[in-house]
């Protein structure tokens, strides 16, 4: 089956946009994170869906960036004014939550924002 | 507090050598997952091995093995005869379990391998 997809795979923005970023977790899958990584980082955690609602936004650097998952399956990471410290590669990964059991998150290929 | 060490910033060897990255993890948790991603030059990260914190056995997957110590709080992964396709940035995480059921990840840094033909 298909894996995490995220779109677009390159996003080129001037200081002071908006930018929307998307994923389309695997089919099933109920959890769904957003991570950032910098260049020669490893990613950090921005947020955690359990279905629609965001169980655990704690990752989310300041106001300007906010993540929706109307509908339980696609998501979009949303960040406003951005700046060029936001530049850096945006990864999606989502895992099935079992009851008692965990499972290891699947990534994305991706989104790799440039802020000019 | 979480923490992920991956004090090996970068690592060169000849083909056919046998390599280990080293993991080193800080948590107050009793209850906690381990695992080891690869991430090749087209940057997607791949799932290599999930650990969790009761289960201390060794593991072998092929040329992989992995060894978890509580001990020494260290999960070290092994590469035996190494293969210029092995030749990517792998990371160490962390994941507890939270009663609020987050099971973010904390990643090391990352150990860039770099495999010679």
């Amino acid at each position: 089956g298909a894996g995490v997809s995220q779109t677009p795979s390159n996003k080129v923005t001037e200081k002071g946009k908006y930018v929307e970023l998307r994923c389309d977790p695997i089919s099933g899958h109920t959890a769904l994170y957003w991570y950032r990584q910098s260049l020669g980082q490893g990613p950090e955690f921005l947020i955690y869906f359990q279905g629609t609602g965001a169980a655990d936004d704690s990752g989310l650097p300041n106001d300007r960036f906010f993540a929706v998952r109307p509908e339980g399956s696609v998501s979009t990471l949303k960040i406003q004014r951005t700046e060029r410290g936001d530049s850096a590669v945006y990864l999606c990964a989502s895992s099935l939550i079992d009851s008692g059991k965990y499972n290891e998150q699947f990534f994305g290929p991706g989104t790799r924002l440039t802020v000019l | 507090a979480q923490k992920v060490t991956q004090a090996q910033t970068e690592i060169s060897v000849v083909e056919k050598e046998d390599v280990t990255l080293d993991c080193v993890y800080e948590t107050r948790d009793t209850t906690y997952y381990l695992f080891w991603y690869k991430q090749p030059p087209s940057g997607e990260l791949v799932f290599l091995i999930r650990r969790n914190s009761f289960d201390e056995q060794n593991e072998i997957s092929g040329r992989y093995s992995w060894n978890f110590q509580k001990s020494t709080s260290s999960f070290n992964f092994t590469i035996t005869a190494s293969q210029v396709v092995d030749s990517a940035v792998y990371f160490c995480a962390l994941s507890e379990a939270e009663e609020s059921g987050t099971y973010k990840y904390i990643f090391g840094t990352g150990t860039r391998l770099k495999v010679l033909a």
